[in-house]
């Protein structure tokens, strides 16, 4: 199994971009691909996109393909989120979440701890 | 997009009663990639099935889902204390995944 830890807390100002680490460990990197999952204050979980390390092919929500991406490190088994454009709605808690498999389609067997992003002026 | 839309948003109930939760999805799909999440305050969501009714690891068997097509359910045949929480669906199934906007499970 995997263990997903996160990078800490981020405060950000409008307009301005923000990037989120996720590293994996305890089995092997590109057996598995990986999700970011956000979730606003009070509400629910929001998929914005994942990431197949083996073959390094990203695949975005829609509503947010214009300003996040996704990329991985296989030297450090790391995971990257990058949101750009930031407004006060994109203020969540950021997890990363892994999929068993080098593909897509399957459930979102480990989670990382969760990282609050805070946009505020 | 596929949209995934739970009822009721809040369900109140007392342990040791049955608790029966609904996920609708605005077309049709594949029900192996319908999964269900528990979260519980300040937590990361946990796995708690997939493929529609298959248990993740270590999950109590009073817990079960079921459905095809467009509609899904998640029974707890008994609830237990430390059940009460947010229940999501998810669908994985399609190039964008999606989740329902989740049941609350509050005591009553």
């Amino acid at each position: 199994q995997v263990q997903l830890v996160q990078s800490g807390a981020e405060v950000k100002q409008p307009g301005s971009s923000v990037k989120v680490s996720c590293k994996s460990s305890g089995d092997t990197f590109t057996n598995y691909a990986f999700s970011w999952v956000r979730q606003a204050p009070g509400q629910g979980l929001e998929w914005m996109g994942g990431i197949i390390p083996v073959f390094d092919s990203a695949s975005y929500a829609h509503r947010l393909e214009d300003r996040v991406t996704i990329t991985t490190d296989r030297s450090t088994t790391t995971v990257y989120m990058e949101l750009r454009s930031l407004t006060s709605t994109d203020t969540a808690l950021y997890y990363c979440a892994a999929e068993v498999g080098n593909d897509f389609n399957h459930p979102f067997d480990y989670w990382g701890q969760g990282t609050l992003v805070s946009v505020s002026s | 997009e596929i949209v995934l839309t739970q009822s009721p948003g809040t369900l109140s109930l007392s342990p040791g009663e049955r608790a029966t939760l609904s996920c609708r999805a605005s077309r049709l799909f594949d029900s192996r990639y319908l999964a269900w999440y528990q979260q519980k305050s300040g937590r990361a969501p946990r796995l708690l099935i997939y493929g529609t009714s298959t248990r993740a690891t270590g999950i109590p068997d009073r817990f079960s889902g079921s459905g095809s097509g467009t509609d899904f359910t998640l029974t707890i045949s008994r609830l237990e204390p430390e059940d009460f929480a947010v229940y999501y669906c998810q669908q994985y199934g399609s190039s964008e995944y999606s989740f329902g906007q989740g049941t609350k499970l509050e005591v009553k």
